[in-house]
């Protein structure tokens, strides 16, 4: 079946420091990816997306790109900040054309200090 | 746009009892997905409604079940609760075009313990 592997975490950071988050992923066909953030007490917000390979999901200076080849989907983010401290699951739709059920990664912490 | 909304926030049961948790989709999401969030098992998929029918349904007891009004609301229930059913319940409503499911987004939501 499909899974999501996600590295293990927590991860530590200073501010201003660059974030890499990998995920790479088992599917049969072409999933659509994503990556949701939840911040404590909270649910999740979706973070970013892409469709298909080769394409560049970003939003609120984060980024990843959807990679057919190596089957990855790492996060990434150039300068982190302390309200980025949260847990970051990488998900993939299980169902083509069809995002209603998503299988999700284990979550890593993500801690920034100041 | 309101975003999803679910109810309760916070649940104490104890073992033997049944709950049902209701959750509100986003204006125009037909789509409504259920998830478990535990520390031991993570994420899990439920089961989801569309159009008041089960569409898709994870590997869940029979405990757990759940239904979708004319409005898209939708609810969950839990019978019979055991300790294992603590966590936090999730609901996510999507839009819905044709064949296409588009991005879920989630609720805040309802943390149930169970004693």
């Amino acid at each position: 079946g499909n899974s999501v592997t996600q590295m293990e975490g927590p991860v530590t950071l200073s501010e201003e420091a660059f974030l890499t988050i990998n995920c790479t992923y088992t599917a049969t066909g072409y999933p659509s990816l994503f990556w949701y953030v939840q911040y404590p007490g909270e649910g999740l917000q979706l973070l970013l997306k892409a469709t298909k390979a080769d394409d560049k999901g970003s939003n609120k200076g984060f980024e990843a790109t959807y990679r057919k080849e190596t089957t990855s989907f790492h996060l990434e983010k150039g300068s982190v900040q302390v309200s980025d401290s949260a847990v970051y699951f990488c998900a993939l739709s299980d169902l083509a054309g069809a995002n209603s059920k998503l299988t999700f990664g284990k979550g890593i912490t993500l801690s920034v200090r100041p | 746009k309101a975003g999803v909304t679910q109810t309760p926030r916070y649940l104490i049961k104890t073992r033997g009892q049944q709950v049902t948790l209701s959750c509100s989709p986003i204006s125009g999401h037909r789509s409504v997905s259920w998830y478990q969030q535990t520390p031991g098992q993570g994420l899990q998929f439920l089961f989801e409604y569309f159009s008041e029918t089960q569409r898709n349904k994870g590997n869940f007891p029979g405990r757990f079940s759940g239904r979708q009004f004319s409005n898209s609301r939708s609810e969950m229930n839990v019978s019979t609760l055991e300790l294992g059913d603590s966590a936090l319940y999730l609901c996510a409503s999507s839009w819905v075009a044709g064949a296409h499911t588009d991005t879920q987004y989630f609720g805040p939501g309802t943390r149930l313990t169970v004693l």
